[in-house]
């Protein structure tokens, strides 16, 4: 069956050390997408992309980094400058312009120790 | 720009109780609409979408919504929950056909609804 997958499900990180969380989607879709999700505070994006090479800031990219070196694949680095990464991380897909809406992961928890 | 405002940031309820989920929307081209369902620790799962035809909606679950394109508002209504609903619900908007430069192929979600059906 087709899907979205992330991994992992939970990652623990010491403070000023970079991590990655992985997205893989066989749906065929082009755009995808990360979220951040914070209690009381809904989904806020972080980055999306549309095509393959090429992506745009969401309403709050700083302190992390991404690359779509294939439409399959769309990890998130969450780097030492963010200042307070512990938070649920959701990453989504769609095609792109279409009314179909998005497909989700099933989220990464990730915690600061 | 398009805006979504989710009335309510929690609904608690009895089970086997009725239940509206209200969604307010902004927009100044025409919409299509999205409920999300969120369980605990997992992703959003799509409950029903509005794209164009009957305003009344159903989706999976039992749940059903409303476009009221005058009140610029899609609530989401079970006739009678189940403790298996406890869970947190987003609406969501896009730009339909039309939308020109308003149209980012985004998704602009609300705040989330928490609902906590008690027994």
């Amino acid at each position: 069956d087709g899907g979205i997958t992330q991994s992992p499900k939970y990652l623990f990180r010491k403070e000023g050390q970079n991590v990655t969380l992985s997205c893989e989607q066989n749906l065929n879709h082009d755009a995808m997408y990360w979220y951040r999700q914070d209690p009381g505070q809904g989904l806020r994006l972080i980055y999306y992309s549309q095509i393959v090479n090429d992506f745009q800031k969401g309403d709050i990219a700083e302190g992390y980094s991404v690359s779509r070196e294939k439409k399959e694949s769309f990890p998130l680095t969450v780097t030492s400058a963010q200042k307070n990464p512990t938070a649920f991380y959701l990453c989504a897909s769609s095609i792109y312009g279409q009314d179909n809406g998005y497909t989700f992961g099933s989220g990464t928890r990730l915690t600061v120790v | 720009a398009q805006s979504v405002t989710q009335l309510d940031s929690q609904v608690p309820v009895f089970e086997e109780a009725p239940v509206e989920l209200r969604c307010n929307y902004s927009s100044s081209v025409s919409v299509y609409l999205f409920w999300y369902v969120q369980y605990p620790n997992q992703g959003l799962q799509l409950l029903l979408k509005y794209l164009s035809g009957s305003t009344l909606v159903k989706g999976i679950n039992g749940f059903e919504a409303e476009f009221n394109k005058s009140q610029t508002s899609f609530h989401l209504r079970k006739p009678s929950v189940h403790i298996s609903d406890t869970a947190e619900y987003f609406c969501a908007v896009i730009p339909g056909p039309g939308g020109g430069s308003s149209n980012t192929g985004k998704l602009i979600f609300g705040q989330g609804t928490t609902l906590q059906v008690k027994p």
